[in-house]
């Protein structure tokens, strides 16, 4: 089974510049979540769809970040403009079921890890 | 609301020796607890879980976690430390959801483990 894809995985822009994010869920996973992980803390939730709604984006810098996931699959994250304090790692991940069940596991990618100058 | 503390942001052990990570939690709920760690450039990668069920949790690479309620621990050990088992470890517990979403997790900051030959 095929895990969840990020891309890219590495971005360095100059703030104020835009940049966006690409994820791929595992296949039949209907909940979809992006996080922020700046260097030497754990992950925050930035934003968390169900199919192709979002649940929850009551942490997401409204004024400069955007998410989309249109068909229920694939996700973007765009940053605009990007601010010195958005480097960090952006991690993707997905999960099956919905809810609070033993067996709603996330799973993560790689990564993208961006440097604003 | 719900937190978790890992005393210790860096842990150093000898190869062969006993791994101590220490984890405690705060939930205003009963508690669904998490191992995630994460190997350099890579994604979060779920060790083991605990969903009220056993208090001694036993997961991959010979980790294991033990619930402790009266203590508000879920501290991961494992009985000798390979070199493979360096990396960064995540604590994080499931909390209630904000309005309409699903429960989500909450991370704490970590904690790297490094094993010395």
């Amino acid at each position: 089974e095929a895990g969840v894809a990020q891309s890219p995985r590495y971005k360095i822009i100059e703030k104020r510049q835009s940049v966006a994010f690409w994820c791929n869920p595992i296949s039949g996973h209907a909940t979809l979540y992006w996080y922020q992980q700046i260097l030497g803390q754990g992950p925050k939730l930035l934003i968390q769809f169900q199919n192709n709604g979002v649940v929850d984006d009551s942490q997401l810098p409204k004024d400069r970040f955007s998410a989309e996931r249109l068909k229920g699959v694939d996700s973007t994250l765009k940053i605009q403009p990007a601010k010195l304090e958005d480097s960090a790692v952006y991690l993707c991940a997905s999960s099956l079921l919905w809810g609070r069940t033993g067996k709603n596991i996330q799973y993560f990618g790689a990564g993208t890890r961006l440097s604003v100058l | 609301a719900q937190s978790v503390t890992q005393l210790g942001s860096h842990v150093s052990v000898s190869e062969g020796a006993l791994v101590l990570l220490r984890c405690n939690y705060s939930s205003s709920v009963p508690p669904y607890l998490f191992w995630y760690v994460q190997y350099p450039n890579q994604g979060l990668q779920l060790l083991l879980k605990y969903t009220s069920a056993a208090t001694l949790v036993k997961g991959i690479n010979g980790f294991e976690a033990e619930f402790k309620k009266s203590e508000t621990s879920f501290h991961l050990t494992k009985p000798s430390a390979h070199m493979s088992d360096a990396a960064e470890y995540f604590c994080a517990v499931s909390r209630p959801p904000s309005g309409a979403g699903s429960y989500q997790l909450t991370f704490g900051k970590g904690t790297k483990l490094s094993v010395i030959p």
